[in-house]
């Protein structure tokens, strides 16, 4: 069974760091692109970066560098590094599988882990 | 950054009724886009991918159409289990932009 399953949310001050991670089941991260994707609480989705099979990674120009994304293909997972966190990265992370290596849309999601920046 | 606008961000419907999302890119995605359900409290599921494909389980009832830059979701006879918000996505780029959503209301 094609499983996703994201850990590493919770409360961090302004300015601090914080570690997602998404342990995937059922298939490799080399055989499919890999996103993470946010939702604040009661909003629209917001795309934030990806990871193609290929290991070329893009992260949205909004975030300035402050997030970075990587894999463990030995593990079989993905990471989001989320550096100098403000009060607007609280959301739902989502980690999320494309329907192939590269260009396509998500065809499996993680039930998301909530991050909250607050002092 | 190639941005993505849909319309209504809400609509309002009956059980039975027949119900069309647009979706329109700023400049043109070829048939890359897909289309998502997402109901409260719970993750997107995908729907339509590369425009006009119907995604493995998802109903006949719903359909993608579209290219280039105007992109529609069409619901013919909405269930109750439809009414949900939709969001569309481009991956023409690297940035796999989303819409903003419209939310299917009774």
């Amino acid at each position: 069974e094609v499983q996703l399953v994201e850990s590493g949310g919770g409360l961090v001050q302004p300015g601090g760091s914080l570690r997602l991670s998404c342990a995937a089941s059922g298939f490799t991260v080399t055989s499919r692109y890999m996103s993470w994707v946010r939702q604040v609480p009661g909003k629209g989705l917001e795309w934030v970066s990806v990871i193609y099979g290929s290991g070329g990674t893009f992260h949205a120009d909004s975030l300035k560098g402050r997030f970075t994304m990587s894999r463990d293909i030995y593990k079989n997972t993905v990471s989001l590094q989320m550096n100098n966190l403000r009060a607007d990265d609280t959301a739902v992370y989502y980690c999320a599988r494309g329907r192939a290596a590269g260009r396509d849309g998500i065809d499996c999601w993680g039930q998301g882990t909530l991050v909250t920046v607050s002092s | 950054d190639i941005q993505m606008t849909q319309s209504p961000s809400t609509l309002s419907a009956f059980v039975g009724d027949r119900v069309t999302i647009t979706c329109r890119a700023s400049q043109s995605i070829n048939d890359w886009l897909a289309w998502y359900q997402q109901k409260p409290g719970k993750a997107p599921k995908l729907v339509v991918y590369k425009a006009s494909n119907l995604e493995s389980g998802v109903p006949s009832r719903f359909s993608g159409s579209g290219s280039g830059t105007q992109f529609t979701l069409t619901i013919t006879s909405l269930q109750p289990e439809d009414f949900a918000t939709y969001y569309c996505q481009q991956y023409s780029t690297y940035s796999g932009t989303f819409g903003q959503g419209t939310k299917v209301e009774i």
